[in-house]
């Protein structure tokens, strides 16, 4: 198996401009999270979806973060407009139901300039 | 509120010496728990985890001990080795299937 894949590894934008972080799940999984790491909050969930829906979007920071989930094999998350306190790792993770290990990507590293 | 909570941001071991994690939680309704490790450049990868009807969990060099009392766990790596240098992160749920907590994590050395 693939893994979980992430796109873009690296990106990085100006402030202001829209940013768009893609991930596809390991196949099979039925739940997709979205986490956010920095230094000063470490490892922190953005939000997770259990077949497609959208559960618990508690951890997105303010209006200006999104994610959907149109399939089961692919997820975005959209940060418009970007700012540069958004600069972090962000990981897209998946896991079968029922169980609790997740399996992570290997992140998108975003700059905002 | 930091309901995983790993207290200590880095460690150093020697190699062939015995590396501890610790890790300290606060929610007793957490049930299930887990460790990862991270390479730079790479997401956390699955290591180990351990039910909270259990109180020890082998996996070859890597033994999880869990406290229910103290609520507590704590990572053994024995022997270290220098590809075992990593961030190592605990991570905990509240029941099977629900999201994971994961603690600030440790970054662990191993020297040769």
């Amino acid at each position: 198996d693939a893994g979980v894949i992430q796109s873009p590894r690296h990106e990085v934008t100006e402030m202001g401009q829209e940013v768009t972080l893609r991930c596809k799940p390991i196949s099979g999984h039925n739940s997709l999270f979205w986490y956010r790491q920095t230094m000063m909050r470490g490892l922190e969930l953005l939000i997770y979806f259990n077949n497609n829906v959208p559960i618990d979007d508690s951890g997105m920071p303010e209006d200006r973060f999104s994610a959907k989930m149109p399939n089961a094999s692919f997820s975005t998350l959209k940060i418009q407009p970007s700012e540069p306190r958004d600069s972090a790792v962000y990981f897209c993770a998946s896991r079968s139901t029922g169980t609790d290990t997740q399996y992570f990507g290997p992140g998108t590293r975003l700059t905002v300039l | 509120d930091q309901q995983v909570k790993q207290n200590s941001p880095s460690l150093s071991v020697q190699e062939g010496r015995i590396s501890i994690l610790n890790c300290d939680y606060t929610n007793s309704m957490f049930d299930y728990f887990l460790w990862y490790k991270k390479y730079p450049a790479e997401g956390p990868t699955f290591l180990i985890s351990i039910s909270s009807i259990k109180d020890k969990n082998e996996d070859g060099r890597f033994t999880v001990f869990l406290n229910k009392s103290a609520k507590h766990l704590s990572l053994h790596i024995v022997p270290s080795q220098p590809g075992d240098s990593a961030v190592y992160f605990c991570a905990a749920s509240a029941y099977a299937g629900n999201m994971l907590t994961f603690g600030g994590g440790t970054r662990l050395m191993v020297k040769p």
